[in-house]
């Protein structure tokens, strides 16, 4: 089945250091996402992606890395420099650059919720 | 200023009913799409309604629909015949073309927190 599946589900990180969440799609989307939500908030930008080798920093950027080597990988590094990582991340992809239509949504994984002990 | 507002941040409805959820937005870019994604307490984001600042008309999906009022720069969510699966909170986004150019960004509200009481 075509989806986003991100890795792991929980993460436990001591302070100072860095850690890489996975993220991948199968839905042969150009563009990635990662977003982070705080308890009781919306979803904040952190890096998106419109293509291979190519990616933009989002609202909230500082602290954290992004790469993208491959289109269906779009993995996200909390470096000790986040100075409050816990958070529930998510990360997305949709389809190329166009606009029109219910099409454009975008597709979310399930999330990794990572915790700084 | 906040791009988009959610002022409910829970509300409550009885199985079988309709609700109301409100969101209003800013922006001054004239092509703009709205969505409404609900997120269960699994956490995942679940794409419900997609509005385009040009549709004619309010968008539906279901048991879902969209009463969008452009003037009043509001795009609320309309739940008919609720469920007790329909428990979950319920984000509005909004994409401006203007500002995201042809990346698909979004702005989210921070949500309201609907419980379809039994």
């Amino acid at each position: 089945d075509g989806g986003i599946t991100q890795s792991p589900k929980y993460l436990f990180r001591k302070e100072g250091q860095n850690v890489t969440l996975s993220c991948e799609q199968n839905l042969n989307h150009d563009a990635m996402y990662w977003y982070r939500q705080d308890p009781g908030q919306g979803l904040r930008l952190i890096y998106y992606s419109q293509i291979v080798n190519d990616f933009q920093k989002g609202d909230i950027a500082e602290g954290y890395s992004v790469s993208r080597e491959k289109k269906e990988s779009f993995p996200l590094t909390v470096t000790s420099a986040q100075k409050n990582p816990t958070a529930f991340y998510l990360c997305a992809s949709s389809m190329g650059p166009s606009w029109g239509g219910s099409w454009n949504e975008q597709f979310f994984g399930p999330g990794t919720r990572l915790t700084v002990l | 200023a906040q791009k988009i507002t959610q002022t409910q941040p829970g509300m409550f409805v009885q199985e079988k009913e309709a609700v109301t959820l409100d969101c209003t937005y800013d922006t001054s870019d004239p092509s703009y799409g709205l969505f409404w994604y609900k997120q269960p307490s699994s956490g995942e984001m679940i794409f419900l309604i997609y509005q385009g600042s040009y549709d004619q008309q309010n968008a539906t999906e279901g048991r879902y629909s969209l009463n969008f009022q452009k003037a009043r720069k509001s795009a609320n969510l309309v739940i008919s015949a609720s469920q007790l699966g329909d428990s979950a909170m319920y984000f509005c986004a909004m994409r401006e073309v203007r500002r995201s150019g042809s990346a698909r960004q979004l702005t989210f509200g921070s949500g309201t927190q609907l419980t379809v009481l039994p």
